[in-house]
């Protein structure tokens, strides 16, 4: 089945104790993006990388690292995490980017739901 | 990036169609109009997009206005299943990061 994954789905954490959150996707995507959901302000984009050791930060990087070295996987990575990057977090992914054609539908992965305590 | 402004909420009944309106008075030409939902605990998932001529999919219908100003996703058939957040966004053409700008969206409410 074709999909986006994500772990883990639910994480709870206290400040400053780096961690990671896995992406991965086995539509042989080239684009895959993070954004992170919050109440009132919608989903905003946090990196993105358009191809394989390709990557560029998005609207709200601040705290955030990511890294691209196999096509399917994409993680995040809080060096040192702090309360206000508590929020939904959501992976996606993209077929293509020849001719950078903005139609390509994005595929989301389920979630992860980070809480720093 | 042009906006989107959408109705925070509405309701329908099961089996009915539903109409969600989206007005872009500020698109560009080379805007493409997408429509994308949230089911409740889910992530975004793609709906249906266009450019100038109405299109359908087995999952809707989205009807753009002449001027390209506006926009109407129609469900022909409302289900329970169908209840989500819909949103309306503009994407150029040519992006360099793809990226999808959220708003709030409309809150659908489907009443068995």
């Amino acid at each position: 089945e074709a999909q986006v994954t994500q772990n883990p789905r639910y994480l709870i954490t206290v400040t400053g104790k780096k961690l990671t959150v896995t992406c991965s996707q086995n539509m042989n995507h080239e684009y895959m993006s993070w954004y992170r959901q919050d109440p009132g302000l919608g989903l905003r984009q946090i990196y993105y990388s358009m191809n394989v050791e390709v990557t560029d930060k998005g609207d709200v990087p601040e705290g955030y690292k990511v890294s691209r070295k196999e096509k399917r996987n994409f993680p995040l990575i809080l060096e040192s995490p702090s309360p206000n990057q508590t929020s939904l977090y959501f992976c996606a992914s993209s077929p293509g980017t020849s001719g950078r054609s903005s139609y390509n539908e994005q595929f989301f992965g389920p979630g992860t739901r980070l809480t720093v305590l | 990036d042009a906006k989107t402004t959408q109705p925070n909420s509405m309701e329908s009944n099961e089996e009915e169609p539903v109409h969600l309106p989206c007005n872009h008075s500020t698109i560009s030409g080379t805007d493409y109009i997408h429509w994308y939902r949230q089911l409740p605990s889910q992530g975004p998932e793609y709906v249906i997009h266009g450019l100038t001529s109405n299109v359908n999919n087995r999952m809707a219908s989205l009807a753009i206005a002449e001027d390209r100003k506006s926009s109407t996703l129609i469900l022909h058939r409302a289900t329970l299943r169908d209840a989500a957040v819909y949103y309306c966004i503009l994407r150029p053409r040519f992006h360099s990061s793809y990226k999808l700008i959220f708003g709030s969206g409309t809150r659908l409410l489907v009443r068995p």
